[in-house]
């Protein structure tokens, strides 16, 4: 049940724009994403919950398609302090059981 | 406001020992899960304590067990300690089902 994100990795120079992506197979009640530097404990960045909403937080954007249990993370003109692992979230829509995606390796160079 | 506390930072035991981590939950928050991260994984869900009462509960053997006091803090023992529970311990608290706030966690190692 854990969610397969794309890519596993990806280096970007300073003010790219790139874009991770979160798939479940089972039916979603909301999509949680955090970013995880080396050494550190997760940090929540946003939740979207069913019904399709897209949220914005500075330069970071999400979405959330519930019909194709599929949601993205937009990060755009990234900054170095991008860097890190993100990993979605999923909540199912049976169950209490939070279940981390794969994670992406994200790396902003200068 | 204190966030997410979690106690020791780091322990190390041996194997067939047993270890109990405490976590301490943001104020206002009633629901903590705790987490087991390997080196260079993700997160695995372990259990979730909602009104002092085990909610839900990953892919883990019964080793593993918890607690949730009326204060909303919570413990994680694990009894019969194998190598492989070697880890990155982490307690997220939420209001319900919603957005989790992590602590910093508790780096276990088992000899």
């Amino acid at each position: 049940q854990q969610p397969v994100q794309s890519p596993q990795a990806v280096i970007l120079r300073e003010g790219e724009d790139a874009v991770i992506n979160c798939s479940s197979s089972k039916a979603l009640y909301s999509v949680h994403w955090y970013r995880q530097k080396h050494g550190e404990a997760p940090v929540f960045l946003m939740i979207l919950l069913k019904g399709g909403e897209q949220k914005g937080h500075e330069k970071i954007s999400a979405s959330f398609n519930e019909k194709k249990q599929q949601s993205s993370l937009y990060l755009t003109a990234s900054q170095l302090s991008y860097s890190g692992t993100y990993f979605c979230g999923t909540v199912t829509n049976t169950g209490n059981q939070f279940y981390f995606g794969t994670g992406t390796s994200l790396t902003v160079i200068p | 406001d204190a966030g997410v506390t979690q106690s020791p930072t780091h322990l190390i035991k041996t194997r067939g020992q047993q270890v109990t981590l405490r976590c301490s939950p943001k104020s206002g928050h009633d629901t903590v899960s705790w987490y087991q991260q390997a080196l260079g994984q993700g997160p695995q869900f372990i259990f979730q304590y909602y009104e002092e009462e085990e909610r839900q509960r990953g892919n883990f053997p019964d080793r593993f067990s918890g607690h949730q006091f009326p204060n909303y803090s919570s413990e994680l023992n694990v009894n019969a300690l194998l190598l492989g529970d070697s880890a990155l311990y982490l307690c997220a608290s939420s209001q319900g089902a919603y957005e989790q706030f992590f602590g910093p966690g508790t780096r276990l190692t088992v000899l």
